[in-house]
């Protein structure tokens, strides 16, 4: 079956090297954000969030900035692995969080070259 | 997939005819969701249950019914299918505003073809 992945942008990087997948989201509203990492015919699954009064929160190899002044969300992977290799998107609340619904974007590819 | 299980995980259907996607967990979470995913789309939200008996329309809610009746269980239905509908199905969990937990998680899919 078609892919999630076609018709995404892609970002290709070298195994090793560090990674970084850019979001841009819509309300000024918003509170809350999430990154999720869909590999090939699984479900999405959670890797980080973030509330907006953080600008930075670190995983374990991964860590979220936020930067509410242009809305723009980022995911940066440190020393990118074969098994990075997935779509990322990213998600924000709807309404500030009134409706416990979140907003997802299309999502970016990423593919890990060893 | 966070106790949550989704049946069947492949379907072919005709169109015309109805069909019943479950979505099961065990984390007796308040809220559930059922979404479609489709290329150059997203995840689009078709609709939501904020608890027993309790559910509200999403963004693409047309040809599409849901019911809870039980706080594990989450039935989307689409009572006359049409081609349109061909696409991958996930339910998703998530505690609630409530919690501060607004995460949600997601099942492994259902893919679905109408023929």
């Amino acid at each position: 079956g078609e892919s999630v992945g076609l018709h995404l942008p892609t970002l290709s990087v070298q195994e090793g090297d560090n990674s970084i997948i850019n979001c841009a989201y819509s309300n000024s509203a918003s509170d809350y954000f999430i990154w999720y990492k869909q590999e090939s015919g699984k479900g999405p699954q959670f890797i980080i969030d973030i509330r907006s009064n953080m600008d930075k929160r670190q995983g374990q190899r991964v860590t979220v900035l936020l930067n509410k002044t242009v809305k723009h969300l980022s995911l940066q992977i440190a020393a990118t692995q074969p098994g990075d290799s997935a779509v990322y998107f990213c998600a924000e609340n709807e309404y500030g969080g009134a409706t416990n619904k979140l907003i997802f974007g299309t999502g970016t590819l990423l593919a890990v070259q060893p | 997939d966070a106790g949550i299980t989704q049946s069947p995980r492949h379907k072919v259907t005709e169109t015309g005819t109805p069909v019943t996607l479950r979505c099961h967990q065990t984390e007796n979470h308040r809220y559930m969701y059922w979404y479609r995913q489709d290329p150059g789309h997203g995840l689009r939200l078709i609709h939501y249950s904020y608890g027993v008996k309790d559910t509200d329309k999403g963004e693409v809610s047309d040809g599409y019914s849901v019911s809870r009746s039980k706080t594990e269980d989450f039935l989307l239905t689409l009572e006359s299918a049409t081609s349109s509908q061909t696409s991958v199905y996930f339910c998703a969990i998530s505690e609630g505003a409530g919690t501060g937990a607004y995460e949600q998680y997601f099942g492994p899919g259902t893919r679905l073809t109408v023929t």
